[in-house]
């Protein structure tokens, strides 16, 4: 059964840094490339990042661009989100996804970053 | 002011058919496959659509989509309380950026 775990969110004060995790299951992780997704409270979805299945392409939106990094440990099956300089505009439900030509067709329960002073 | 443009609300009784517009531009939905999510409250968005028109396995033939130059549709026929979400469509655009619509809250009434 495929399964993806995110964890490592919590409140941090702006100006700050989070890295979040996702640890997968149940798959060939090293087969597929991953998308970070997020949602703010109340509103709807956002693409952040994604990463190639061997970190060759790596794209972000222009919302975190400079800000986030997206990694993966592929021999530890889990990716990464490394994000500095936190606003509050960042407080959201982050999701990791796994993707592949069906799109995102697996998403994990997601973790909450709340950032606030 | 998300890329792509839904409705922000749907609704319909139960046994109707129902349809969400998705919007977009050459850049993305112009040139790329549409996607489908469905988000049942509380929960992940889970894949509906795939290439535009396709149905991962388990999702019910009620459920199709289609799409026509720089836009896209989500038709739920034989409505049922179930299906009450919200629903999302997205894209990749041409710079292989990740690109979805601001959703829309379906009602069963």
């Amino acid at each position: 059964e495929v399964q993806l775990v995110e964890s490592g969110g919590g409140l941090v004060k702006p100006g700050g840094s989070l890295r979040l995790s996702c640890a997968a299951s149940g798959f060939t992780f090293s087969s597929y490339s991953m998308n970070w997704v997020r949602q703010a409270p109340g509103k709807g979805l956002e693409w952040v990042s994604s990463i190639s299945s061997s970190s060759s392409y790596i794209y972000y939106a222009d919302s975190v661009k400079g800000r986030f990094t997206i990694s993966r440990d592929n021999a530890k099956n889990s990716l990464y989100l490394q994000m500095n300089s936190l606003r509050a505009e960042d407080t959201a439900v982050y999701y990791c996804a796994r993707v592949n030509e069906l799109g995102a067709d697996y998403w994990g329960q997601g973790t909450l970053v709340t950032v606030s002073s | 002011q998300s890329v792509l443009t839904q409705p922000p609300s749907a609704s319909g009784t139960p046994g109707q058919r129902v349809t969400i517009s998705c919007s977009g531009s050459s850049s993305n939905i112009g040139s790329n496959y549409v996607y489908w999510y469905q988000q049942l409250p509380g929960t992940a968005p889970k894949l509906l659509i795939y290439r535009n028109n396709q149905r991962p396995s388990g999702v019910p033939d009620r459920f199709s989509g289609s799409k026509s130059g720089t836009s896209a549709s989500l038709a739920i026929s034989g409505l049922r309380s179930e299906d009450e979400a919200d629903y999302y469509c997205a894209a990749w655009d041409d710079s292989l950026r990740g690109v979805f619509g601001g959703g829309t809250k379906l009602t069963v009434l």
